[in-house]
């Protein structure tokens, strides 16, 4: 059981949008930055989104991130192909002083 | 851009130890922290612990605490993770990342290795 809860699984088909939500609780997600992931079969994960919502250079300003209280969104606009891969969110636990991932969510492209 | 290179894969026997090894390939860990996540086959990412060498802190996910020590050789840029008292469970992919500070964003990932342990 992973400490932030993201849906197995979501889809849509190409050129459209999607969101991926991850929640959690006021020692984590409440408290500090959330991060995104993505995953590509095969390889190690890449960091797409940081502080919430900020993108490292490099990443496309199809894909974005926001933060409401327990819960954080990763959006991604324009879907291609070549977005399908596991997308993670993470954070900082404060009350465990441990990091924490969520379970993943596979992304299909129909 | 800085990597993060891995030592090779690992086949160990179960009740032994493994030391897994990430270089920076250029600068150092300084002004960053560094953690050890694992992956076995079809799973999710797992945090296992990090470390924050400016700052001398490290801590440990409580699944592994007493079994993994996490340690930085700054006069290198190689950060080291020895995880012992091995099963089969712990067979899976070991990745370092450099994360940083503030956000705890994982900026830079090594590229894994695999930990296979079989009697």
């Amino acid at each position: 059981q992973s400490v932030l809860t993201q849906p197995p699984s979501v889809s849509a088909a190409s050129g459209q949008k999607v969101t991926i939500s991850c929640s959690g609780s006021s020692s984590n997600i409440g408290k500090n930055y959330v991060s995104w992931y993505q995953q590509l079969p095969g390889t190690a994960p890449k960091l797409l989104i940081y502080d919430n919502n900020r993108r490292p250079s490099g990443i496309p300003d199809r894909f974005s991130g926001s933060k409401s209280g327990t819960s954080a969104t990763l959006g991604i606009t324009g879907l291609q192909p070549g977005d399908e891969a596991d997308y993670y969110c993470g954070t900082w636990d404060s009350s465990l002083s441990v990091g924490v991932f969520g379970g993943g969510t596979k992304l299909t492209v129909l | 851009q800085v990597q993060l290179v891995q030592s090779g894969a690992e086949v160990k026997k179960p009740g032994s130890s493994v030391k897994v090894s990430c270089k920076a390939s250029r600068g150092t860990f300084s002004n960053f922290g560094i953690s050890w996540v694992r992956q076995a086959s079809g799973q999710g990412l797992e945090w296992m612990g990090g470390t924050i060498p400016i700052y001398r802190t490290t801590n440990y996910a409580q699944k592994f605490q007493g079994r993994v020590s996490i340690t930085t050789d700054e006069s290198t840029s190689t950060a080291y993770m020895v995880l012992s008292s091995l099963r089969s469970e712990d067979t899976a992919i070991y990745f370092c990342a450099r994360v940083l500070i503030v956000s705890f964003g994982f900026d830079v990932w090594g590229l894994g290795t695999t930990v296979i342990v079989s009697s």
